[in-house]
């Protein structure tokens, strides 16, 4: 039972470059997230998606697109990298408590 | 759309000694206030939660306060140990119906001194 397990780990891109990050969850929960994390403002939702097939945009939406493949998997797409988006992003499943995975480290040169 | 402010952003207590941890939050229509422990290279981790119609639980050694009225809640930790230290966050959202859009405050990093 992994929990909520989010791929890559790291990874740097070029400015421009696109890449999709991965999350996949083995809890059966409704609901998934994508945030981002920098430093001194806390975690900030990307996107969310109420249950299979649903997807809505949350805080900080802008450069980011996302997939709700099925109940288990929710992926986040950067079309073109940007500086900006040099961020760690977690994944997180569940409603009332939420269960985040680990964490992708995502540096864009 | 909600804004949660939390205070301090580092934190340094005597191992055994109390923290404790302030957050404020601006949309009157949330209930659902929980806390969050970051242990360094970890995603975040539930360690209490609160809803409006309480103002007050507890957990061992960690106990959460709500003022409605005020619209600002608090963690506090007593007896710390080397192990509570980590960064904590704070967030908050209307619950009702099994969707958590959590707003979260900035992060305390709390440091155990020995």
């Amino acid at each position: 039972n992994a929990g909520v397990t989010q791929t890559p780990k790291f990874q740097v891109l070029k400015t421009g470059q696109s890449m999709t990050l991965q999350c996949a969850q083995d809890m059966n929960h409704n609901s998934m997230y994508w945030y981002r994390q920098d430093p001194g403002m806390g975690l900030r939702l990307i996107y969310y998606s109420a249950s299979e097939g649903t997807t809505d945009k949350g805080e900080v939406p802008n450069g980011y697109n996302v997939s709700r493949l099925n109940k288990r998997e929710f992926s986040l797409r950067l079309e073109s990298a940007a500086p900006s988006q040099t961020s760690v992003y977690f994944c997180a499943g569940g409603a009332g408590e939420l269960f985040f995975g680990e964490g992708s480290r995502l540096t864009v040169l | 759309g909600e804004n949660v402010e939390q205070h301090p952003s580092t934190l340094s207590v005597q191992e055994g000694d109390s923290a404790v941890i302030k957050c404020t939050y601006s949309d009157s229509a949330s209930n659902y206030f929980p806390w969050y422990k970051q242990e360094l290279g970890k995603g975040p981790q539930l360690i209490i939660d609160i809803r409006s119609n309480v103002g007050e639980k507890k957990d061992q050694r960690i106990a959460v306060t709500l003022n409605k009225t005020a619209k600002h809640f608090s963690l506090h930790i007593t007896e710390t140990q080397p192990e509570d230290s980590a960064v904590y966050f704070c967030a908050a959202s209307f619950s009702g119906f099994g969707n958590e859009k959590l707003t979260f405050g900035t992060g305390t990093r709390l440091t155990i001194i020995p």
